[in-house]
């Protein structure tokens, strides 16, 4: 069965400390990971897309990495305006839908 | 290039009435999606369709839920004779290829049933 699960469930964290979110995922033969961002009472914004293990990809603090059983996403110095739910998906083995996480929600105070 | 347009924003519906939802895809996006969000369990898929083709409707309820997506206009979710448990956030993406490609959402329909 096609499974995400990541951790932690929420984290709190000073601005300026670095810290990592995980997302562990079951799928047969990966077509693709997605990481999104979903601030309160709005929609996913989609933030990076990675394919393969070894994969890395990068935006201004962020950077997700992919394994073959997992993906993390480095928060670099964060800031109080990254704070958010950040929520990984993969594509399903059928190809036709994407199965989310249930998210890290994310606090950072000044 | 407009995003995602969803409408309403908000819906209020007394039991056993109909609820439709709208999606407009971004411009040259021809795959949606539609996901149900209810607190404390993410968002689920629903359904997946393509211009006049659903793909997969398998995360869709087998009674009081519809979904189109005509060769004109919007995709409309449709649920009919709406229960309490109906309340949510029905969120819509699009993508411009398959599910392997990025989609991007809407900012969602927040149904409550009354």
């Amino acid at each position: 069965e096609d499974q995400v699960t990541q951790s932690p469930e929420a984290l709190r964290l000073q601005e300026g400390e670095s810290s990592s979110l995980n997302c562990s995922y079951t799928v047969s033969g990966l077509r693709g990971l997605f990481w999104y961002r979903q601030d309160p009472g709005k929609g996913p914004e989609f933030l990076f897309t990675l394919y393969s293990a070894g994969e890395e990809k990068e935006k201004e603090r962020l950077k997700a990495t992919l394994t073959k059983k997992e993906s993390f996403l480095h928060i670099t110095a964060p800031k109080p305006e990254d704070s958010a739910t950040y929520l990984c998906a993969v594509v399903s083995q059928a190809g036709t839908a994407l199965i989310f996480g249930k998210g890290t929600t994310l606090s950072v105070s000044s | 290039n407009a995003g995602v347009m969803q409408n309403p924003r908000h819906l209020v519906r007394r039991r056993g009435q109909e609820a439709r939802l709208r999606c407009s895809p971004m411009k040259g996006h021809s795959h949606v999606y539609w996901y149900r969000q209810l607190p404390e369990e993410g968002l689920k898929f629903m359904v997946y369709l393509q211009k006049e083709n659903i793909i997969d409707e398998s995360g869709m309820p087998k009674e009081r839920f519809s979904a189109e997506f005509p060769k004109e206009g919007p995709s409309i979710l449709r649920i009919q004779q709406v229960v309490r448990g109906d309340s949510a956030a029905y969120f819509c993406a699009s993508s411009p290829e398959g599910t392997n490609t990025e989609a991007f959402f809407g900012q969602g329909t927040r149904l409550t049933v009354v």
